[in-house]
């Protein structure tokens, strides 16, 4: 049973556009909501969280909507650029077991110029 | 720079050998954990260590096992390589309330 479900599997944006990748998750025991972004040949690398207390999280071009009811959250990326192409992965953990994170099946993203 | 090393970078293995993958982390990164990523999907949770126990498995059989060390160093150890066990293997460990991955390992079983 995948515990975190993600969507779309690819996505191609014009640079300047929003890309926009979907999370859901099952459990609701999970209070902790990461997401990263993987280049090829690289470790994931954090690029924003958040946690249920609040609905929205912004750092710079990023921003994280988060839907405790139903239990959705997303990645919403402002201004893309080329270089913003890679795999993104959303996550879930529970804060007491906080290194067991479930992972989505990844967004490849490609940023047109 | 995440502070989480891994070697080595590339492994080739033949099928039925053991394998050792090593991880390093900073001081007072005092719970690592592995992760296995095949190709095109997300990293799956193999098992994590709190200061040299193992506290928490996913679903792996027992021919994968670990260490950890004082040094904030670890091991993941395979048993019986099989075909299917080509993948990315990714370390990583906590500080505060983020977790931080290396730049992985990435197995070749033939």
């Amino acid at each position: 049973q995948q515990q975190v479900k993600q969507s779309p599997q690819s996505l191609i944006v014009q640079k300047g556009g929003i890309s926009i990748i979907n999370c859901a998750y099952e459990n609701t025991a999970f209070d902790y909501f990461p997401w990263y972004q993987q280049f090829p040949g690289k470790g994931p690398a954090l690029l924003i969280a958040i946690r249920p207390d609040v609905s929205e999280k912004k750092e710079g071009r990023f921003t994280i909507s988060f839907n405790k009811s139903a239990k959705q959250f997303s990645l919403h990326i402002m201004d893309s650029q080329p270089g913003d192409s890679a795999t993104y992965f959303c996550a879930a953990s529970n804060w007491n077991n906080f290194n067991k994170f479930y992972f989505g099946s990844g967004t490849k993203l490609n940023v047109k110029p | 720079e995440t502070g989480v090393t891994q070697s080595p970078t590339h492994l080739i293995k033949t099928r039925g050998q053991q394998v050792t993958l090593r991880c390093s982390s900073q001081s007072g990164h005092n719970t690592v954990s592995w992760y296995q990523q095949a190709l095109g999907q997300g990293p799956q949770f193999i098992f994590q260590y709190y200061r040299e126990e193992e506290n928490g498995r996913g679903n792996f059989p027992p021919r994968f096992s670990g260490l950890q060390f004082p040094n904030y160093s670890s091991e993941l150890n395979v048993n019986a390589l099989e075909l299917d066990d080509s993948a990315l293997y990714l370390c990583a460990s906590r500080l505060g309330d983020t977790q931080y991955f290396g730049p992985g390992t990435r197995l070749t079983v033939l």
